[in-house]
């Protein structure tokens, strides 16, 4: 079974500090990767994906990700966040031949001025 | 572009009522779209993948009689949520499917007094 894990539930950052919110998935199987930023009673908004090509993929917001197939992670980063940036953040993944989601457990990233 | 509507954005109904969720893509057509279920502070659960012109794939524990899923179009699809109660509290989100990406809807926040 497909499965996304996001080991961090709640990750506090301190104003233009960097932050990494980190994902790992489990596959035999060729994946696409996605990242999702929800803001409070909104639906999700893409950041970023991961189809083929260049393991390092650069989102909107500033954000990034790269993909790791050895260790099937796929983390999200950030240099220097903003108050803006507080929000739930999702990875998913689909895979190959199937055109379904599955979402991991979401982090919660919280901006301290 | 990528727009996804729904509507209403919130409705509050009584226990043994029905309601109905509109998706809609607004600028492109979408053959799939998906319905997901979130609960507060939770992610999200797919429901059920709505495909125009035939009848809904509902995930294992969805009830497809109580959640009725319509694609009558390559830019609309229905949930209703017949006969609801409480425990169908929830807030409800859509996403369209184009290529290898889906676009999420604002969400419906349903609350069944």
């Amino acid at each position: 079974a497909q499965s996304v894990t996001q080991l961090d539930s709640q990750v506090p950052v301190f104003e233009e500090a960097p932050v990494e919110l980190r994902c790992n998935y489990s596959s035999s199987v060729s994946v696409y990767l996605f990242w999702y930023v929800q803001y409070p009673n909104q639906g999700l908004q893409l950041l970023l994906k991961y189809l083929s090509g260049s393991t390092l993929v650069k989102g909107i917001n500033g954000f990034e990700a790269e993909f790791n197939k050895s260790q099937t992670s796929f983390h999200l980063r950030k240099p220097s966040v903003h108050i803006s940036d507080t929000a739930e953040y999702f990875c998913a993944v689909s895979y190959f031949g199937n055109e379904k989601l599955t979402f991991g457990t979401g982090t919660r990233l919280t901006i301290i001025p | 572009g990528a727009v996804v509507s729904q509507h209403p954005s919130w409705v509050i109904c009584k226990s043994g009522t029905s309601v109905k969720i509109e998706c809609r893509s607004l600028d492109f057509q979408a053959t799939t779209m998906f319905w997901y279920r979130q609960f507060p502070k939770q992610s999200l659960m797919l429901m059920a993948t709505s495909n125009e012109g035939s009848k809904a794939t509902y995930e294992q524990g969805v009830e497809k009689d109580k959640f009725l899923i319509n694609h009558a179009s390559l830019t609309l699809s229905t949930l209703t949520v017949t006969s609801a109660h409480p425990e169908d509290s929830s807030f409800y989100i859509c996403s369209a499917r184009t290529g290898y990406e889906q676009y999420f809807g604002p969400g419906t926040r349903l609350t069944v007094t």
